[in-house]
Parts: structure tokens; sequence; C-alpha cells
């Protein structure tokens, strides 16, 4: 079945670092979903992805949909406290029914 | 709108119970999934719905059963409890299962 695996599992950074989470497919997706999920809270949407390279930016958050569609990444612009959470990617492939998610990145930052 | 909101919190239950984890949404979406969640196994989809009446299994479907009789209910049935079914889950719904979902809270479920 559909895999997403997602790298690194833990980051931990400095306020003010950059930080990069990397989603990778093992089919080619229709979309990729990225969510954040605050230490004892539920995953909460972020952006959805739909087209080859495409890029949408959030304030500090920027987004990336890989050219042939099998890879994605969230990359923040200097880190704040708030920021803390694990970040999920997830990925519709074959069937638009099942979203597939990855395994999720725990980012740490201190301040 | 309240968005999604489950039913309990948190749960213990013994091994071989039975119980019903509550799922109800107020936007209308027609899609609506389980998914549970472990330390470093991430989300992992349980059983999913796209509209009344229609149900089908993901991932993780052994040990539980869904019915979907209304939009807006989408309740999941441990049948016999086991101690591999303590996890959180979460209940989630979409507009139409491809845009972004809105999870519920969560229940946290306890098997001893």
């Amino acid at each position: 079945g559909q895999q997403v695996m997602q790298i690194p599992q833990y980051q931990h950074v400095q306020e003010g670092e950059d930080f990069t989470t990397y989603c990778n497919s093992s089919t080619t997706l229709s979309n990729i979903q990225w969510y954040k999920q605050r230490p004892g809270g539920h995953p909460v949407f972020l952006i959805q992805l739909v087209k080859s390279g495409e890029v949408k930016k959030q304030k500090r958050l920027t987004f990336q949909f890989g050219e042939a569609k099998k890879n994605s990444s969230l990359h923040i612009t200097a880190t704040q406290t708030t920021d803390v959470g694990t970040y999920f990617c997830a990925g519709h492939g074959g069937s638009n029914y099942k979203l597939t998610f990855g395994k999720g990145t725990l980012l740490t930052v201190n301040p | 709108n309240a968005g999604v909101t489950q039913t309990p919190k948190f749960q213990v239950l013994k091994t071989g119970q039975s119980m019903t984890l509550q799922c109800a949404q107020d936007m209308n979406h027609e899609y609506m999934s389980w998914y549970r969640q472990d330390p470093g196994m991430g989300l992992r989809l349980i059983h999913y719905s796209v509209g009344a009446g229609i149900t089908d299994q993901g991932e993780v479907p052994n040990g539980y059963n869904v019915s979907r009789s209304t939009t807006e209910d989408f309740p999941l049935r441990l049948l016999s409890a086991a101690p591999s079914q303590t996890s959180v889950y979460f209940c989630a719904s979409s507009p139409d299962g491809n845009y972004g979902y809105t999870f519920g809270s969560g229940t946290r479920l306890t098997v001893v």
C-alpha cells in the first residue's frame, strides 16, 4: 500500500533558527496536506498543495510540492516558541478517500 | 459551529468489554473517518465513510465496526476490547474526502 515517509522524526532548534521537514511518498500523490498538532492536542489542517511544483506561503511557513508529486517540504523561517508541535504531511494516492499520514516531525524550540 | 465533537474524552475499559466512541459534525461534511494515533506510528486510518449509508475499511480495521446512518454521526464500535487497542482515537471530517480534514479533540482509550 501507499507509504508516506517523513524526516526527521525530531528536531530541536534555538528560537530564531530555521526548520525544515521533508515528506516522501512511495506513489504519486493527487494532493498533499500539512497538519500541525500541539502537544496534547489534535491535528489542525494547515494547507493543501495540488499542482506539481507548487509553492505556498503562510507568513513564516513555506510549503513546496515536488515536480513529480511524490515529495513535499515545510520550511519555517525564524522559529518561535509558538511553533512547537508535531508537523504531519498526509497524501492522497490512488484513492481520494484514503488520506495516508506520515509519522510526523516533532519540533521543539528552545527560547 | 462546534465542528467535530467526540465523546467521551477519556475511557478505561477492561479486556473483552465493548463500547462505542461517538463522533458528530455540524458542518454538513459528506466524508468522515476514524484514525488511531500511537507513539511512533503516526495516524492510521481505521474506517471511513463517503456519505450516509456508505462505509469502507482503512489500514487497521480489525476489531472495529462503524455505521453511518446520518450525515452528522459516525460512531466507532469496539466489539471486544483488547490491550492492543489502547490508543488515542481521532474522528475527522472533510467536505468531500479530498480537501483538508477537521479533527475532533480525540478520545484517549486505555484497555486493561
